[in-house]
């Protein structure tokens, strides 16, 4: 198994530039998330998904959209990127949601974007 | 306001001592923690997590301790090795079934022969 695999690794986009990011597990988890990563500050959940054809906000969703239209896919757009949202970016699945006995979390390895 | 920390930024050990990672919460309410581990250019990997109607959990060479009564948790690593040099940090979650998770900053460990 891949695991969780996130496309693309790296990218630099122009404020104003839209892009989509790409998030693959082959886990056959009902549950994605899409985080992003800036230092001094911890993992911030933006956007999550429980199943097939359903999204929710997370803690920082502003400026971002996701859909599940696949559940093995779970995509993140920047419909028009800002400097502010220059991070890293981590998806991860899980089996089950927070706090249950079945509850392990999987990351990706993450896509770095830089937006100038 | 809310906050989940690590009181030190840089833990270095040698190999084959113990770890002890800590971690405060802000929350009493917080019912659900977790301990990830990140090494450098990779995603966050899940170690071990507990709820809190647990004090202690055990896995493969790690235990995490929670104590309610001072709101801190911390990750004990027994027989540190050169790979378990990586950044780990906590997550609380406030009840089940949330989606708001709250990360900490970080410890970087580092092992030493």
């Amino acid at each position: 198994n891949a695991g969780v695999t996130q496309t693309p690794k790296f990218r630099v986009l122009k404020t104003g530039q839209s892009m989509t990011l790409l998030c693959a597990q082959d886990m056959n988890h009902e549950y994605m998330y899409w985080y992003r990563q800036d230092p001094g500050m911890g993992l911030r959940l933006i956007h999550y998904s429980v199943g097939e054809g359903t999204t929710a906000k997370g803690e920082v969703p502003d400026g971002y959209n996701v859909s599940r239209l696949k559940k093995q896919n779970f995509l993140l757009g920047l419909e028009s990127a800002a400097p502010s949202q220059t991070s890293v970016y981590f998806c991860a699945s899980s089996y089950s949601f927070f706090g249950t006995d079945s509850y392990e979390q999987y990351f990706g390895p993450g896509t770095r974007l830089t937006v100038t | 306001g809310e906050s989940v920390g690590l009181h030190l930024p840089t833990l270095s050990v040698q190999e084959g001592d113990n770890s002890i990672i800590n971690c405060a919460y802000s929350n009493s309410a917080s019912d659900y923690f977790i301990w990830y581990k990140q090494e450098s250019g990779k995603g966050p990997q899940f170690i071990i997590d507990i709820r809190s109607n647990m004090d202690k959990r055990q896995g493969q060479r790690v235990t995490v301790l929670l104590n309610k009564t001072v709101k801190h948790l911390s990750l004990q690593i027994a027989a540190t090795q050169p790979g378990d040099s990586a950044v780990y940090f906590c997550a609380e979650n406030r009840s089940y079934n949330t989606d708001k998770l709250i990360f900490g900053t970080g410890t970087r460990l580092q092992v030493f022969p």
